[in-house]
């Protein structure tokens, strides 16, 4: 099966800017998840999605951060204006069900988006 | 909420050797999830443990969740070069719909 697609891989882009990430999850695959993975710590996630609703998006800040998944399949992360510290990979992975199962949820990961704020 | 915290931050080995990581939460653990990363790339799914004592093997990587379900360690049977990588432990919680949340990862370095 086809793995999780995302992009771009790199980008490159001055502060107060903007930026989009884009991300196509697995196929059937009903929830879907981005992280921030900042140099030298675990992922940290930002948003998630059950079909096309929000999940949890209490540690996504508001005021710079947006996301959406219309339809329920390809989700977009929107960063506007970019600061310094956003600069990281960005991470973003489907499971199957977020029904809650404990240990039954192996989360799918894409390969990222790498973010570098001037 | 729950912190995860690995152990070592990281590691550099000879080819050949075994070599531990410990992955230790503040709270109960329930699904256990490990996890690599190779520099600038996703991560690939492992291995995932739930219950206390369970050990779990693949190829020459084992992991375990202790007794009490606060501490996972993942064991690596004569390295090799392939297994360089950042290993990250993730933990679902129990009853947080499927997200996960990780500890820091551990660096591994393994020379031939």
């Amino acid at each position: 099966e086809a793995g999780v697609a995302q992009s771009p891989r790199y980008k490159i882009i001055e502060k107060r800017q903007s930026v989009a990430f884009w991300c196509n999850p697995i196929s059937g695959h009903a929830t879907l998840y981005w992280y921030q993975q900042i140099l030298g710590q675990g992922p940290k996630l930002l948003i998630q999605f059950q079909n096309n609703g929000v999940v949890d998006d209490s540690q996504l800040p508001k005021d710079r951060f947006s996301a959406e998944r219309l339809k329920g399949v390809d989700s977009t992360l929107k960063i506007q204006p970019a600061k310094l510290e956003d600069s990281a990979v960005y991470l973003c992975a489907s499971s199957f069900t977020g029904s809650g199962i404990s240990g039954a949820n192996v989360l799918t990961f894409g390969a990222g988006s790498r973010l570098t704020v001037l | 909420s729950q912190e995860l915290e690995q152990s070592p931050q990281s590691l550099i080995v000879q080819e050949g050797k075994n070599l531990t990581i410990n992955c230790t939460s503040s709270k109960t653990l329930y699904g256990l999830y490990w996890y690599k990363q190779k520099y600038g790339e996703g991560l690939i799914f492992l291995m995932m443990l739930q219950k206390g004592g369970e050990e779990k093997s693949h190829e020459k990587i084992t992991a375990k969740l202790d007794e009490k379900k606060q501490q996972s360690s993942l064991h690596i049977t004569a390295s090799q070069p392939s297994h360089a990588g950042i290993y990250l432990c993730g933990a679902d919680g129990g009853t947080s719909y499927g997200k996960l949340t990780f500890g820091q990862g551990t660096i591994l370095t393994v020379h031939p």
